[in-house]
């Protein structure tokens, strides 16, 4: 079993929606989660980071950790075409150990 | 602009030629890392660096060599080219005292034939 599991989708919404895209992991010690954009032919970019557990809202995008279900979601409320990108979830543990680890990613589509 | 630079962008490589993918960031990062991204393997980490003259290996080194003699660069290289090494490559790199996110560099597309 991955550490961090991540639905690849495809998932195709129409324009306006509300998406809800979601990352499980195992690992209890994990402590800093991240929301990575990635357009295609692109690097990816980060979109938000969250510290343990609670909320955190940026614009139309809304970040939450539930660490009792260790369960993340990335909310996006008014979804655009410009929105369609794969979006990936990261995790680590407090400290210097700076690496991540990665859930696969998840294709978004938003139609017009 | 500030950032990771990466290169080249493409590179075609026939079987066991060797070659360096360039990395460098203009951020004073302390911490850089090299990735691979393969369809349905998502990314991997296949060196890092926590500062210069300091490396260590991620999850699939095999096959590549990294030193880190300065803050700003960090090359990968490609000692003898394998198809299998045929992927898409990141570098990356963040502060150790500020926030968790990495900055990603734009990529190196690599065929091995």
């Amino acid at each position: 079993q991955k550490e961090v599991e991540q639905d690849p989708g495809p998932l195709s919404v129409p324009e306006g929606a509300i998406v809800s895209l979601n990352c499980t992991y195992s690992n209890s010690a994990f402590q800093y989660f991240m929301w990575y954009r990635q357009y295609s032919r692109k690097g990816p970019e980060l979109l938000m980071y969250t510290y343990s557990s609670g909320n955190k809202e940026d614009g139309r995008f809304t970040a939450q950790v539930d660490k009792s279900s260790k369960y993340i979601s990335l909310f996006i409320r008014d979804s655009q075409p410009s929105d369609s990108a794969t979006y990936l979830c990261a995790m680590r543990a407090a400290g210097n150990n700076r690496k991540l680890i990665w859930g696969l990613g998840t294709s978004l589509a938003v139609n017009p | 602009n500030a950032g990771v630079t990466q290169t080249p962008k493409f590179q075609v490589l026939k079987t066991g030629q060797s070659m360096t993918l360039q990395c460098a960031q203009d951020m004073n990062h302390e911490y850089m890392s090299w990735y691979r991204q393969d369809p349905g393997m998502g990314l991997r980490l296949i060196h890092y660096s926590v500062g210069a003259g300091i490396t260590d290996q991620g999850e699939v080194p095999n096959g590549y060599n990294v030193s880190r003699s300065t803050t700003e660069d960090f090359p990968l290289r490609l000692l003898s080219a394998a198809p299998s090494q045929t992927s898409v490559y990141f570098c990356a790199s963040t502060q150790t005292t500020t926030g968790p996110g990495y900055t990603f560099g734009s990529g190196t597309r690599l065929t091995v034939v």
